[in-house]
């Protein structure tokens, strides 16, 4: 059971250039979430899903487009990429939203020049 | 504003005990959460509080009061690979998780 899969774990990007960070859960997980994680602060959530074909803003959504067609798959899109935007992005799902915990990938390290 | 405090780092000694603690101001709460993470790595999950009370599971204990705005994890008969950072998270209003930044954890022989 490989649970969640994030690719590519590292990856270097010049400013203005585009990126998709790949997630894939295989636990049937409807909840589905993208966070980002910088030093001396908590995760921040970027965007999220409750389901197939819904998603919603966090708290840090600007500059990063989501989509949700299948249960699996959750991308998460750099659209023009600024160097705020290092850092260290983890996808997590969870069964539902309230009471269950959530999964974590391995997380991808962004670095932007 | 919705806000999550905890101890920068602590350090504590193979063998021992250790209390972390976390405090929060949230709209709303659905619940506690506290995660593990080692450097490098992802999140783990450690335990759910939602009630008031201590929740035990093995060497790690976790207790919640909602009317104190307050949780601790306690980690006992501490072993060199409890060296991690410990998250605290609340779900919100929203149910949404809202994190504190975090203890970082040392453990000396």
């Amino acid at each position: 059971n490989a649970g969640v899969t994030q690719t590519p774990k590292f990856r270097v990007l010049k400013t203005g250039q585009s990126m998709t960070l790949l997630c894939a859960q295989d636990m049937n997980h409807e909840y589905m979430y993208w966070y980002r994680q910088d030093p001396g602060m908590g995760l921040r959530l970027i965007h999220y899903s409750v389901g197939a074909g819904i998603t919603d803003q966090g708290e840090v959504p600007n500059g990063y487009n989501v989509s949700r067609s299948t249960t699996e798959d959750f991308p998460l899109r750099l659209l023009s990429a600024a160097p705020s935007q290092t850092s260290v992005y983890f996808c997590a799902s969870s069964y539902e939203g309230a009471s269950q915990p959530q999964h974590f990938g391995d997380g991808t390290r962004l670095s932007i020049l | 504003g919705q806000n999550i405090d905890q101890p920068t780092e602590m350090t504590a000694t193979e063998g021992a005990i250790v209390q972390i603690n976390c405090t929060y101001q949230t709209s709303g709460f659905n619940g506690l959460f506290w995660y593990q993470q080692h450097a490098g790595e992802a999140p783990t999950f450690l335990s759910y509080n939602v009630l008031d009370g201590l929740e035990e599971k093995g060497r790690f204990s976790s207790f919640l009061s909602r009317s104190k705005g307050y949780s601790y994890l306690l980690l006992k008969e501490l072993q060199m690979k409890d060296s991690a950072s410990y998250l605290c998270a609340v779900s919100d209003s929203n149910y949404q998780l809202i994190w504190g930044a975090g203890t970082k954890l040392i453990i000396k022989p």
